[in-house]
């Protein structure tokens, strides 16, 4: 079946301005996640979704960061006033939302360019 | 607080050998371990996890985990590496005590397999 898709692959902005990503997961699953990967590091967690409800945004690193789930099903990344430190690899993952568990399948990632 | 350390930032061996990926964690309560791979441009995928039970566990392509608590470790194994087992590996760690949906990836450990 479709795996986790994540449109676009590649985004290009400038500082300043507002961006959004989406997620598509698999059809199912419960639990959504978002990551960001900078180079030459392991994924960083953002915030994670239980259905429609943000169950832990803790990784979220400040207030230009908000992400939304409303039906339950995909997901958008929502970023404002971006940032050159934004710039990175964001990941999408989603799993059957059973609990810890859970394995969780990733998309291939929105590279995020700020200039 | 989750954390997960992958001490070599990569590891060389020859086609044939066997391959060992090292990982050590710190959580609070009881972990739940993954590791997972990630091939250029593309997404990370899925190897292995230890839940609970027999402590060597196995996976795709061979791969395999020995989860020792004693040590807090989780390295990743394989008795004969392929030149195709060239990739980029992380591990990550859950918290069990924690809820478990919250996911720390090490930095990764890059896996040069020469033929």
């Amino acid at each position: 079946g479709a795996g986790v898709s994540q449109t676009p692959s590649n985004k290009v902005t400038e500082k300043g301005k507002y961006v959004e990503l989406r997620c598509d997961p698999i059809s199912g699953h419960t639990a959504l996640y978002w990551y960001r990967q900078s180079l030459g590091q392991g994924p960083e967690f953002l915030i994670y979704f239980q259905g429609t409800g943000a169950a832990d945004d803790s990784g979220l690193p400040n207030d230009r960061f908000f992400a939304v789930r409303p039906e339950g099903s995909v997901s958008t990344l929502k970023i404002q006033r971006t940032e050159r430190g934004d710039s990175a690899v964001y990941l999408c993952a989603s799993s059957l939302g059973l609990g810890g568990t859970d394995t969780q399948y990733f998309g291939p990632g929105t590279r995020l360019t700020v200039l | 607080a989750q954390s997960v350390a992958q001490p070599e930032d990569q590891v060389n061996v020859a086609e044939g050998n066997p391959l060992t990926v090292k990982c050590t964690y710190s959580v609070s309560g009881n972990p739940y371990l993954f590791w997972y791979v990630q091939y250029p441009n593309r997404g990370l995928q899925f190897l292995l996890k230890y839940i609970t039970g027999d402590n060597l566990v196995k996976g795709s392509y061979g791969f395999e985990a020995e989860f020792n608590k004693s040590q807090t470790s989780f390295h990743l194994k394989k008795p004969s590496a392929l030149v195709s087992d060239s990739a980029l590996y992380f591990c990550a760690v859950r918290d069990i005590g924690t809820g478990g949906f919250k996911t720390i990836f090490g930095a990764g450990t890059r896996l040069f397999v020469k033929a």
